[in-house]
Order: C-alpha cells, then sequence, then structure tokens
C-alpha cells in the first residue's frame, strides 16, 4: 500500500513568490493534517481536514496560508506571499480515524525562502 | 499553547548502554501521550504511545507521571540503529510537539 506523498520534496523560492505544496493522504484515510517544523524549533500542528471540511484550523499562522482539500483525496497549501520565516518543513499526515497513533506522516516538503 | 520540553542532547551512548529520556508537558488536562522517532531528514514515526499502566515494547519502556506531568522513555540495550531524534507529543486535542531528544550510539 502506497504510503503518504507529498510534492515537491523541496522548494527554494524568492520572498514574496507563491508556492503550493500537496499532500496525497493514504487511499481511504478521512483524515488529513499538515504541520510544519521551521528551523530550530518543534513541530507544529497547522490544520485537520476531516474529507474536505476544515476540521480544525487554530494552528494556521496567518492569512498568507490557505489549505483546500477539495473532493476529500489530495490536498494543497498555498503559501502567498512567503516570507522567510515561512522555510521549514511542512509534513502532511494521513489517519482513517481521529487518533494521533493512527496518523501516518508524509516525507516532507523542505521549503526554503531566500 | 502550552508547552512540552525535552533536553534536547545530545545523549552520546555505548552500544548495548541503557539510555532515559524525559520529556514535561505543562497542560494538566492533557490526555494522550506518544513517543516518536525521527531520522535525520526523515518524517516522524510513531515509537509507542504512553499508557497511564507504562508500557513496554521490546527494549523500549515507557511510562506516564500525571503528578509530576512527565513522560519518559528508557531504552535498554542500545542498538547503533537507535541513534534518531525522539520526540515527545502530547495531545490536548491539538498534537503538541517537543522540539525532540537526539540519541547517537557508537560502537
Amino acid at each position: 500500500e502506497a504510503g503518504v506523498t507529498q510534492f515537491p520534496s523541496h522548494s527554494v523560492i524568492e520572498k514574496g513568490q507563491t508556492v503550493t505544496l500537496r499532500c496525497d493522504p493514504i487511499s481511504g484515510h478521512d483524515n488529513l493534517y499538515w504541520y510544519r517544523r521551521v528551523m530550530g524549533k518543534e513541530i507544529k500542528f497547522l490544520l485537520h481536514f476531516v474529507k474536505e471540511s476544515k476540521q480544525d484550523e487554530s494552528g494556521m499562522p496567518n492569512n498568507r496560508f490557505l489549505a483546500e482539500r477539495t473532493g476529500g483525496t489530495y490536498s494543497t497549501l498555498k503559501v502567498q506571499p512567503a516570507e522567510l520565516e515561512d522555510s521549514g518543513v511542512y509534513f502532511c499526515a494521513s489517519s482513517q480515524g481521529v487518533q494521533m497513533y493512527e496518523q501516518y506522516f508524509g516525507p516532507g516538503t523542505r521549503l526554503t525562502v531566500t | 499553547r502550552k508547552e512540552v520540553e525535552q533536553d534536547p542532547g545530545p545523549f552520546n551512548v555505548p552500544e548495548g548502554a541503557t539510555v532515559a529520556f524525559n520529556c514535561t508537558y505543562s497542560n494538566s488536562a492533557s490526555q494522550s501521550f506518544f513517543w516518536y522517532r525521527q531520522d535525520c531528514r526523515k518524517e516522524p514515526k510513531l515509537l509507542m504511545s504512553v499508557y497511564s499502566s507504562g508500557n513496554e515494547d521490546g527494549r523500549f519502556t515507557a511510562q506516564l507521571n500525571r503528578a509530576s506531568q512527565y513522560i519518559s522513555l528508557l531504552i535498554r540495550d542500545s542498538k547503533l540503529s537507535d541513534s534518531a531524534t525522539y520526540l515527545c507529543v502530547v495531545n490536548d486535542g491539538v498534537p503538541t510537539f517537543g522540539r525532540g531528544t537526539s540519541l547517537i550510539v557508537h560502537p
């Protein structure tokens, strides 16, 4: 069974540009989560989708970040315009149930904003 | 948001050693606790959940102390392959990660 996949694996963009990250969850997983780890900090929760609905977006840092999951399958996270402090690793995770231990993490997208 | 704190290490131990990590959390209402392992430039992977009664999985033992608000991870008979960063996660509705403790097991 394929795991959680994320695209791209790396992205280098200039401040002010737009970047869209994609996450494909494990097939059949209704729950999809976005996390990020900025340099020197801990991994932080961004938001949680149940199918196409945002269940919890309390961790989204500001309105430059927009997450979507149209159709309840893959999800995108767009950063527009990107700032230097957005650099970090963005992880996606998916699960069938809502328990933390059920989540499978993707390999992450390493974003560098210069 | 409440914090989860870990000693960043690194803990540098020889093969075969026993090593223990602690993690403190500030939200007394937290309900579930986990240890994750993260290898360099890889995604976190669940190592084990931490139950009130404590739990053991092979060489790994996790314990929860609610009164003092900490969880611990004990690794016995360390292997070279145990070298990684160990992340403490506390879930009070939203998962809160610690920064991780780095373990280096050397020959």
